[in-house]
């Protein structure tokens, strides 16, 4: 399956914090997309990352991939409560955008 | 721009009855992408269409059904309708396959009694 898989499955941190979430996948891809949702509302599109870059940056976030160990990391800094929401990973390949489950992050005022 | 927008935010049916959602892409995307959300299986990915010609298709039963037309909108109908089709159903627009992000509307609750 081309399927991201995140970990870990929740996590909670203190507002000010950095949070890292952590995204493993099994083929080859074109790129690989982080998503953040609120609670029952529709996906957001954070960052793209193409296989040939090894990291980047969008304002407080910060994705790296690495392509030989098939990973990537989502990097927050400075959390706020606002960050409060479900990420998800999304490789792309050959096949149609494919989902991981999740991170649940918590931000606690 | 105006954004993805989905028809209805909200839905009541009963088992056995059919349902027909709807969503508009941003103007300019030619493919919509859907997928099914529930807090067991997670994002699951239904069809996705581009230029009115269904180019993937998730492993979902026939009951699942999609169409896209000329103005890229794009509607999906699930017929004689289980409780386990009880989902957050999205849709997603985008350039292309996979090639930049995609944009996804707020959803249509579905529930199933």
């Amino acid at each position: 399956s081309q399927q991201g898989e995140e970990d870990p499955q929740a996590l909670s941190i203190q507002e000010g914090e950095n949070a890292t979430m952590n995204c493993s996948y099994k083929t080859s891809i074109n790129n690989l997309q982080w998503y953040r949702q609120n609670s029952g509302r529709g996906l957001v599109h954070l960052i793209l990352i193409r296989s040939n870059e090894r990291e980047k940056h969008s304002g407080r976030l910060r994705v790296t991939l690495d392509t030989s160990k098939k990973s990537s990391s989502l990097l927050i800094t400075a959390s706020r409560a606002a960050d409060t929401a479900s990420y998800f990973c999304a490789v792309s390949g050959n096949t149609p955008l494919v989902f991981g489950k999740g991170t649940r992050l918590s931000v606690i005022a | 721009k105006a954004g993805v927008t989905q028809t209805p935010r909200y839905l009541i049916k009963t088992r056995g009855q059919q349902v027909t959602l709807s969503c508009s892409p941003i103007s300019g995307h030619r493919s919509v992408s859907w997928y099914q959300q529930t807090p067991g299986q997670g994002l699951q990915f239904l069809f996705e269409y581009f230029s009115e010609t269904q180019r993937n298709k998730g492993n979902f039963p026939g009951r699942f059904s999609g169409r896209q037309f000329s103005n890229s909108r794009s509607e999906m109908n699930v017929s004689t309708l289980e409780l386990g089709d009880s989902a957050l159903y999205l849709c997603a627009s985008s350039l292309g396959q996979g090639a930049s992000g995609y944009t996804f509307g707020s959803g249509t609750r579905l529930t199933v009694v």
